[in-house]
């Protein structure tokens, strides 16, 4: 069973630019979480989608986006990118079913640095 | 909303001794609680989860957690901490209507020879 990948690993941007993360979901999960973890904090959560659809959003705002694909993997964009993006991007997936609790599976996340 | 409260950012044990690192809740429904482990330069691990089946529940590599509702905690422990227990603990909630997970700052664990 293959578990959550992501890439890139790592990844250096400036200011003003744009990103896309990408995120292949453990092998039966339906459900991608996104998450943002600054340097000394814990993850903060940006969005979470399930059947191709958003479903749920963080405090974050508009130019950070999203997808996911038919297959279940997914993609977070940010755009116009700014110093505080710098962090540890991190994808985690789930297999949403009626009655049972989801629990996620986290990648090793993409390292982005903002200059 | 719900949210967690990690009390100590630092703790160190020596080895061979109790591991114990607190975590408080709060929810306005009964709530799922998780703990995460992360290693450095990695992602999190899954320790062991609450989904209001038994109160105390066992995880991987020897730890546990209490569910304690009248005190609305969720503490995780380790009865004898090894070198391999260095790392960066975090304690979440969700519940059972909003799959998003909310993270405590986390506890990092130093382990003395």
């Amino acid at each position: 069973e293959t578990g959550v990948t992501q890439s890139p690993t790592h990844l250096i941007k400036t200011r003003g630019q744009q990103v896309t993360l990408r995120c292949s979901s453990q092998s039966g999960h339906n459900t991608v979480s996104w998450y943002q973890q600054a340097l000394g904090q814990g993850p903060q959560f940006i969005f979470q989608y399930y059947r191709e659809e958003e479903n749920g959003r963080g405090n974050f705002p508009p130019r950070f986006s999203g997808l996911q694909f038919p297959n279940y993997s997914s993609e977070l964009n940010v755009n116009a990118l700014e110093l505080d993006d710098s962090a540890l991007y991190l994808c985690a997936s789930s297999r949403r079913t009626s009655g049972s609790v989801e629990t996620q599976y986290f990648g090793p996340g993409t390292r982005l640095l903002v200059l | 909303a719900q949210s967690v409260t990690q009390l100590g950012s630092h703790v160190s044990v020596s080895e061979g001794a109790l591991v114990l690192l607190r975590c408080n809740y709060s929810s306005s429904v009964p709530p799922y609680l998780f703990w995460y482990v992360q290693y450095p330069n990695q992602g999190l691990q899954l320790l062991l989860k609450y989904t209001s089946a038994a109160t105390l529940v066992k995880g991987i590599n020897g730890f546990e957690a209490e569910f304690k509702k009248s005190e609305t905690s969720f503490h995780l422990t380790k009865p004898s901490a090894h070198m391999s227990d260095a790392a960066e603990y975090f304690c979440a909630v969700s519940d059972r209507n909003d799959y998003k997970l909310s993270f405590g700052a986390g506890t990092t664990v130093t382990v003395r020879a």
